[in-house]
């Protein structure tokens, strides 16, 4: 079984609308991450945790909104969709204790807001 | 802002040939990972060097780090067209909190 999974991994919306991708990990680590990727722009950091009351702004976090409901568990939600929002999202994980370290990173979502 | 930049932006070769990834960064680090892409998938760490390391090694990966030029090189020997795939440096980010800034990417094509 994979050790970062996002759900879902596939998906097609309007404008407007709110949406919500997952991700779980089995690692165990404390660290999760959401990154977009676009064509041609590499990953780009949209939020990040350290521990679950550890919540912070990545470099491109207006339109989204994280929860992270347990250690295991980070939510990314889009509370009204727009078309530039269009882009490949990964989560990912690390070990906090290991200091800034490897990240392991989700299959990945596609998201096509239309 | 990016951090890291890779050059070439892509990068085709045939098999058997070795393949050579530049990336530059901007402030000081204290380590440098490579990561690769195959299509439309995550990301899989290759390796990790260190501010104090100068070249790494692991199987057919070869990496080196000159902190002076702010670079380090991904080298892949005797390639393979399974080596196919996206390749993207990543540095810490700032105050080293453990977020990673990752560069454009270099994408390679090995024809067999």
């Amino acid at each position: 079984d994979a050790d970062v999974t996002q759900t879902p991994r596939n998906r097609i919306t309007k404008t407007g609308k709110r949406i919500m991708l997952e991700c779980s990990q089995t690692k165990g680590h404390d660290r999760m991450y959401w990154y977009r990727q676009d064509p041609g722009l590499g990953l780009r950091l949209i939020y990040y945790s350290f521990d679950v009351k550890d919540i912070n702004k990545g470099e491109i976090s207006d339109g989204y909104s994280v929860s992270r409901q347990a250690q295991a568990k980070f939510s990314l939600s889009l509370e009204s969709a727009i078309p530039n929002q269009t882009a490949l999202y990964f989560c990912a994980t690390s070990d906090g204790k290991r200091g800034p370290g490897e990240q392991f990173f989700g299959p990945g979502t596609r998201l096509t807001v239309l | 802002s990016q951090q890291g930049e890779e050059d070439p932006q892509a990068l085709s070769i045939q098999e058997g040939e070795n393949a050579t990834m530049n990336c530059s960064y901007k402030t000081s680090i204290n380590n440098l990972q490579w990561y690769r892409q195959n299509s439309g998938r995550g990301l899989v760490h290759l390796i990790l060097i260190r501010s104090n390391e100068r070249e790494k090694h692991s199987g057919r990966l070869r990496v080196t780090l000159d902190t002076s030029k702010k670079s380090s090189s991904l080298l892949i020997t005797a390639s393979r067209a399974a080596d196919t795939a996206s390749y993207f440096c990543a540095t810490p980010g700032s105050s080293n909190t453990g977020k990673l800034i990752f560069g454009q990417g270099t994408t390679l094509q090995v024809k067999p």
